[in-house]
């Protein structure tokens, strides 16, 4: 069963545009959304979180909002730059003391062309 | 700033062999994650320890175990290896105080190929 959900497994975009990754939540449990980069051959770094309690956290370029009744979060990236060409995991956290265990979507493949 | 540490990087074994992999957490973080990642897949959690105990324990096989050492790092021990356990395994650490915004910090991985 799959928690978090990304839909679209790539993405083509324009150097300067504003990129638009979604990513789908079943657990209304869940306390954190989080976005990490990943490039290959590398571990995934984190880029921006955002609290359960709260619709919008912006750092930089990179903003996230996020729509509780609709389970549904996005990251905007605006401007696109091709350094930001990479795989974007949406993950979810459900903080319960001792634990803190993040839940991958499958991720969605960025491409930003020149 | 050190980073989460994992070695080996790179490991190639025969099915049926036994591998371990070893995770060096971020200085000060008392909690170790495991992942593994398959081709084309997101990352699956397998198990964490907080503190030298397990905390949470995901989708791992049997066939592995894992352990925290008093100095922190941790080692996932594979066993009777499967063609099927070929995958980037990722190790990563985190501080769990009361206020926590879930973020972890990744290794680079170690990419296990089971021939």
């Amino acid at each position: 069963d799959q928690q978090v959900k990304q839909n679209s497994p790539s993405l083509s975009v324009q150097e300067g545009r504003i990129s638009i990754l979604n990513c789908d939540y079943t657990n209304s449990m869940f306390d954190y959304f989080l976005w990490y980069k990943k490039y290959p051959a590398e571990g995934p770094t984190f880029l921006i979180s955002i609290s359960s309690i709260k619709d919008k956290n912006e750092d930089g370029r990179f903003t996230v909002f996020l729509n509780k009744s609709a389970k549904h979060l996005s990251l905007h990236i605006v401007p696109s730059q091709p350094g930001d060409s990479a795989v974007y995991f949406c993950a979810a956290n459900r903080y319960g003391g001792a634990t803190n265990k993040l839940i991958f979507g499958t991720g969605t493949l960025l491409a930003v062309q020149p | 700033a050190a980073g989460v540490i994992q070695s080996p990087r790179h490991l190639i074994k025969e099915k049926r062999e036994t591998a371990t992999l070893k995770c060096y957490p971020i200085p000060r973080h008392d909690t170790v994650y495991w992942y593994q990642q398959g081709p084309g897949q997101d990352p699956q959690f397998l198990i964490s320890f907080y503190e030298k105990m397990q905390s949470d324990k995901g989708s791992i096989p049997d066939r592995f175990s894992a352990q925290q050492f008093s100095d922190y790092h941790s080692e996932l021990n594979m066993s009777s290896l499967e063609l099927g356990d070929s995958a980037l395994y990722f190790c990563a650490s985190s501080l769990v105080p009361s206020a926590n915004t879930g973020e972890l910090f990744f290794g680079e991985g170690s990419r296990l190929t089971v021939l």
